[in-house]
């Protein structure tokens, strides 16, 4: 079975600084990750994701994730945080191709002050 | 981009009442999967379809049944409905050449009084 952990229900930064999500997941097989954000009120949009190959995957706006097997992590980061970065990050895992369900985490909120 | 489309995307209803919910999925996309996420909660799977048959079941009551057709569009129908049924209802496509990577809809909000 998959799972998957997200430290830290609000996380809060100012603009211009490192954003870090972290994510930790539990798979019995070699795990398909996966970031999405959720603006208020609208549905999820994928950022990036890690399925074979490079462990550093980036995304859109600026994200990327490394995927670190021995830690069973992929945490998110963005360098310089933006005002238009504040939303629901969820993480989720799929246990590798296929039409399996995807197993998310309980998400991450991100607050951006200026 | 051609994107999964539902339909409604609000919706009010009673309890005990039916509702039925549409997904559109992007052309060519096979594999149709529901959520429900509730308010403040992470999106939890319901069911899936793969060429017009279930592939997986989730946490779906027995009060909801869900089915793809030969368009590939999908309905889910939610009867008896509950006053914890309140929740947003996503939609995710998958095309058959990608490594899961599910498009997301844009949700159907479901509020029952």
């Amino acid at each position: 079975a998959q799972s998957v952990t997200q430290l830290g229900s609000h996380v809060s930064v100012s603009e211009g600084a490192l954003v870090l999500l972290r994510c930790n997941y539990s798979s019995s097989v070699p795990p398909y990750l996966f970031w999405y954000v959720q603006y208020p009120n609208q549905g999820l949009q994928l950022l990036l994701k890690y399925t074979t190959g490079a462990t550093l995957v980036k995304g859109i706006n600026g994200f990327e994730a490394e995927f670190k097997k021995s830690e069973t992590s992929f945490h998110l980061t963005k360098p310089s945080a933006h005002m238009s970065d504040a939303a629901e990050y969820f993480c989720a895992v799929a246990p590798g191709p296929g039409f399996q369900k995807l197993v998310f985490g309980t998400g991450t909120r991100l607050l951006v002050s200026p | 981009a051609a994107g999964v489309i539902q339909s409604p995307r609000h919706l009010i209803k009673e309890k005990r009442e039916t509702a039925t919910l549409k997904c559109y999925p992007i052309p060519r996309h096979d594999t149709v999967y529901w959520y429900q996420q509730g308010p403040g909660q992470d999106p939890q799977f319901l069911i899936s379809f793969y060429e017009k048959m279930q592939s997986d079941k989730g946490s779906i009551p027995d009060r909801f049944s869900a089915q793809q057709f030969s368009d590939y569009h999908s309905e889910l129908n939610m009867s008896s409905l509950e006053l914890g049924d309140s929740a947003l209802y996503f939609c995710a496509s998958k095309d058959p050449s990608s490594y899961n990577e599910q498009f997301f809809g844009p949700g159907t909000r479901l509020t029952v009084l």
